[in-house]
């Protein structure tokens, strides 16, 4: 057990719609991290916030929104879903803002139909 | 970008063979760091190298990191079942950027 907690762990949808993943990160960690999984693209990093401000962006899609709140729990917002959005999405947290060791989570699988 | 390459994709081994995956950033990096990923698991964090030329070792797994810091591998010693999965380097500039990975899996 990493100490990150995601929910929900499995998610099914409807293109078109929007969904809301949740993040807890381990006690005393700063930064959060979103990472997108896919079956032929490895992890994709999306977005980091550390200390509730966004820090780094990486291939998130306009579609896409996250943010960390003042208790360091982060979400990621998906909305206008489409099919290729079916992925698992990892979450993960560490200490600092960079060169720190990341702890990810297990993971919310979402499946568009 | 940042893009950060990793070779190569697939690797199936015999048991007691050895297995090396290579990691290639197209920029200069900070650290890399490599993890492990179990069928149906989660990644989950293996080692860090930081310095240039920077060699660590965990048992059977040797991790090296390049001169120029640019790229670094990982290789297994005589290979176990245990050893199967995806294997991630991950490189860090002014954010982390995954490798591809590279799925081994062993052959009893």
């Amino acid at each position: 057990d990493s100490g990150v907690t995601q929910t929900p762990k499995h998610l099914i949808t409807a293109t078109g719609q929007r969904v809301t993943l949740r993040c807890s990160p381990r006690s005393g960690d700063l930064s959060v991290y979103w990472y997108q999984q896919s079956l032929d693209q490895g992890l994709q990093f999306l977005i980091q916030y550390y200390n509730g401000e966004e820090r780094a962006k990486g291939n998130i899609l306009e579609r896409f929104s996250a943010q960390q709140f003042p208790d360091l729990h982060s979400e990621l917002n998906l909305s206008s879903l489409e099919l290729g959005d079916s992925a698992l999405y990892f979450c993960a947290s560490a200490v600092g803002s960079s060169g720190n060791t990341i702890y990810f989570g297990e993971g919310s699988w979402l499946t568009v139909v | 970008g940042q893009q950060v390459m990793q070779i190569p994709q697939y690797q199936h081994v015999q048991e007691g063979e050895d297995f090396t995956t290579y990691c290639n950033s197209s920029t200069t990096l900070s650290n890399i760091q490599w993890y492990k990923q179990r069928p149906g698991g989660h990644p989950v964090f293996l080692i860090q190298l930081v310095k240039s030329g920077e060699v660590k070792k965990q048992k059977r797994l040797t991790f090296q990191f390049g001169e120029a810091k640019k790229n670094s591998s990982l290789h297994i010693t005589a290979t176990q079942t245990t050893d199967v999965g995806t294997y991630f380097c991950a490189g860090r500039n002014n954010d982390m950027r995954f490798g591809a990975g590279t799925r081994l899996t062993v052959k009893p």
